[in-house]
């Protein structure tokens, strides 16, 4: 049973570039949440999807964006990147009856130059 | 909203010593808590958790138990070994209920010498 995959495992960017990530849950899981962890920090919720629809949104600028496709499958989004971008991503899932658990993904390292 | 603070490390001990990483929480409610361990390179795995009052999370010999008196769920480990070295996140849901996001502490590096 695979667990939660990200893509790419790495990821160089310019500013002002837009780059997407993707996630596959873990399987059995409908819901999906992004984090943003920069270095030294703990993760800092982005959004999280559900149903194809963003369910919750933590305190990003909308250049932060998702989708979530049939299969449950994720793709964040950012638009016009800073520096201040550069961070690991990390992608979260868990079953419909949640209780409290997130199983998370390698994460992407996005380096933003 | 909800909130949790860990002690700051880092923490280097020698192996087979006793951890203790401190964790302190503000909630509403009683929401469930975690522990999350994340490796070098690597993303977050669960290490234990607790869904109530009293209740005792345990997991490859670490401990934690939910205090609400004193608002804290402490990790604990009798014996630690070196591949016990990582970075531990103290995590609790925000809001008053299982709502999905994750509220975590900093996180505390721990290394553990031979």
């Amino acid at each position: 049973d695979a667990g939660v995959t990200q893509s790419p495992t790495h990821l160089i960017k310019t500013r002002g570039q837009q780059v997407t990530l993707r996630c596959s849950p873990k399987s059995g899981h409908d819901t999906v949440s992004w984090y943003q962890q920069a270095l030294g920090q703990g993760p800092q919720f982005i959004f999280q999807y559900y149903e194809e629809e963003e369910r919750q949104r933590g305190n990003f600028p909308d250049r932060f964006s998702g989708h979530q496709f049939p299969n449950y499958s994720s793709e964040l989004n950012v638009n016009a990147l800073l520096l201040g971008d550069s961070a690991l991503y990390l992608c979260a899932s868990s079953p419909g009856n949640w209780n409290g658990a997130q199983y998370f993904g390698p994460g992407t390292r996005l380096t933003v130059l | 909203g909800n909130s949790v603070t860990q002690m700051e490390g880092p923490v280097t001990l020698s192996e087979e010593a006793f951890l203790t990483i401190n964790c302190t929480y503000t909630a509403t409610g009683y929401p469930s808590l975690f522990w999350y361990v994340q490796y070098p390179g690597e993303g977050l795995q669960l290490l234990l958790k607790a869904t109530k009052a009293d209740d005792k999370g345990s997991n490859k010999g670490f401990e934690a138990t939910y205090r609400k008196e004193t608002t804290s769920f402490h990790l604990e480990k009798g014996s630690v070994q070196v591949s016990d070295s990582a970075v531990y996140f103290c995590a609790l849901p925000d809001g008053s209920g299982n709502t999905g996001k994750l509220i975590f502490g900093q996180g505390t590096t721990l290394q553990v010498k031979p």
